[in-house]
């Protein structure tokens, strides 16, 4: 099955400044890559994702990288902000359920 | 519209007893999964439905998990003879068709004392 490796497990930036959370993915054959933003006590929220095809995708602040060869993917958050404060988490999927990875811990400092 | 929701938002349960969580999801949208999340960690996937039927049960964690989906829409997780390692979150999801985006409901906190 699946498995998907995620780090840091936590990353402190200073405000304004960018932020970089790796994935890395081994099933070859899986072709969607959503990444998650959950504040604490609350649900999980999709903030971006990526399919197979596409080699980046952006919005506003938000970027996510694929590299279908080496099998990993990227977040990046330009121009951090206190809100951004959260844990956020990757996932993998060829069909069916996700398979997520263990989550990176945000903490924006003022 | 309304989101995917899911009752109860807390249970406080026994060792040893059943529970049974609800979840409803998006009108429409066919893919329902479910999903456990322990305290601090990351999100553990369990079963999934595509309409009615369950073509991954492989997260299940043992027999004493079990879910349905009836008519194609609302779900239930079975937990049996609960043990004090299935305190969790039991989160919820639905998708317009499977590997779209998809929307988790809030939860069910699940205690077992």
């Amino acid at each position: 099955g699946e498995n998907v490796e995620q780090h840091p497990s936590t990353l402190s930036v200073q405000e304004g400044d960018s932020a970089v959370i790796k994935c890395t993915y081994s099933d070859s054959a899986s072709n969607y890559f959503p990444w998650y933003k959950q504040e604490l006590g609350k649900r999980p929220q999709l903030i971006i994702d990526i399919r197979s095809n596409v080699g980046e995708k952006k919005d506003q602040r938000i970027a996510v990288t694929l590299n279908k060869t080496a099998k990993h993917f990227s977040l990046h958050i330009t121009e951090t902000q206190p809100e951004d404060s959260a844990v956020y988490f990757c996932a993998a999927i060829l069909f069916g359920g996700l398979t997520f990875g263990k989550g990176t811990h945000l903490i924006i400092q003022p | 519209g309304a989101g995917v929701s899911q009752s109860p938002s807390n249970k406080v349960t026994e060792k040893g007893k059943d529970v049974e969580l609800r979840c409803d999801p998006i009108s429409g949208h066919t893919a329902l999964y479910w999903y456990r999340q322990s305290l601090g960690q990351g999100l553990e996937f369990l079963i999934y439905f595509q309409g009615n039927s369950a073509p991954d049960k492989s997260g299940l964690p043992s027999d004493r998990f079990s879910a349905e989906r009836t008519g194609g829409s609302v779900s239930t997780l079975t937990i049996q003879r609960t043990q004090q390692e299935d305190s969790a979150v039991y989160l919820c999801a639905s998708s317009h068709t499977t590997n779209n985006e998809q929307f988790f409901g809030p939860g069910t906190r699940l205690t077992v004392l």
